[in-house]
């Protein structure tokens, strides 16, 4: 079956700070990947997504590649912000489309 | 874009209780998706529908739980005769089409606590 493994955390990191977050991957076929994040007392919401090998989806200065021959999809930024504070979590959906995600990173930053 | 809705946010019940929990899609997606999300992992797929057809059911669905949508537009999620173990955080999301490379929309989640 699927399943997505995550870099256990917590990660605390201070402000400006360069973050990365490992994720690897087992799916049939081709999935496309995806970093959702989850904000204190708020609802999971997309960050950025990968549709295909090699892409790489951006946003908020976040970044992440789609790397087929390693099955990774690894989330970085080169300046974290007190505001990044939260739990990312790492996603893939399938043909069926439904998905499957690992068991989420906390990333606390300090001023 | 309204987002995902989800009612009620909490529900405290006695074990052996029925609950119910709603979700209302954003309008134009037909795919409806129910997770459930428990301390420190992360959501575990429970069942979805394309429309009001109920497409796919997780092993994690015992016979305990049931899920509809009747017309399409809102579902359901019914828990009877509840258990201890079925305190967790319910979510609902919805997403537009049948390619894998769309996104889902999640709402903020229906917490349910048995005590």
């Amino acid at each position: 079956g699927n399943s997505v493994t995550q870099m256990e955390g917590p990660v605390t990191l201070s402000e400006e700070a360069f973050l990365t977050i490992n994720c690897t991957y087992t799916a049939t076929g081709y999935p496309s990947l995806f970093w959702y994040v989850q904000y204190p007392g708020e609802g999971l919401q997309l960050l950025l997504k990968a549709t295909k090998a090699d892409d790489k989806g951006s946003n908020k200065g976040f970044e992440a590649t789609y790397r087929k021959e390693t099955t990774s999809f690894h989330l970085e930024k080169g300046s974290v912000q007190v505001s990044d504070s939260a739990v990312y979590f790492c996603a893939l959906n399938t043909n069926a489309g439904k998905s499957t995600f690992g068991d989420g990173t906390t990333l606390t930053v300090k001023p | 874009d309204t987002g995902v809705s989800q009612n009620p946010r909490h529900k405290i019940t006695k074990r052996g209780q029925n609950v119910t929990f709603r979700c209302d899609p954003i309008s134009e997606h037909n795919r409806l998706y129910w997770y459930r999300q428990t301390l420190g992992q992360g959501p575990e797929f429970l069942t979805y529908f394309q429309n009001e057809a109920q497409l796919e059911k997780s092993r994690l669905l015992s016979d305990r739980f049931s899920a509809e949508r009747p017309k399409g537009s809102f579902s359901t999620l019914e828990i009877q005769r509840t258990e201890q173990g079925d305190s967790a955080m319910y979510l609902c999301a919805s997403s537009q089409g049948s390619d894998s490379n769309q996104p889902q929309h999640f709402g903020d989640g229906t917490r349910l606590s048995i005590l």
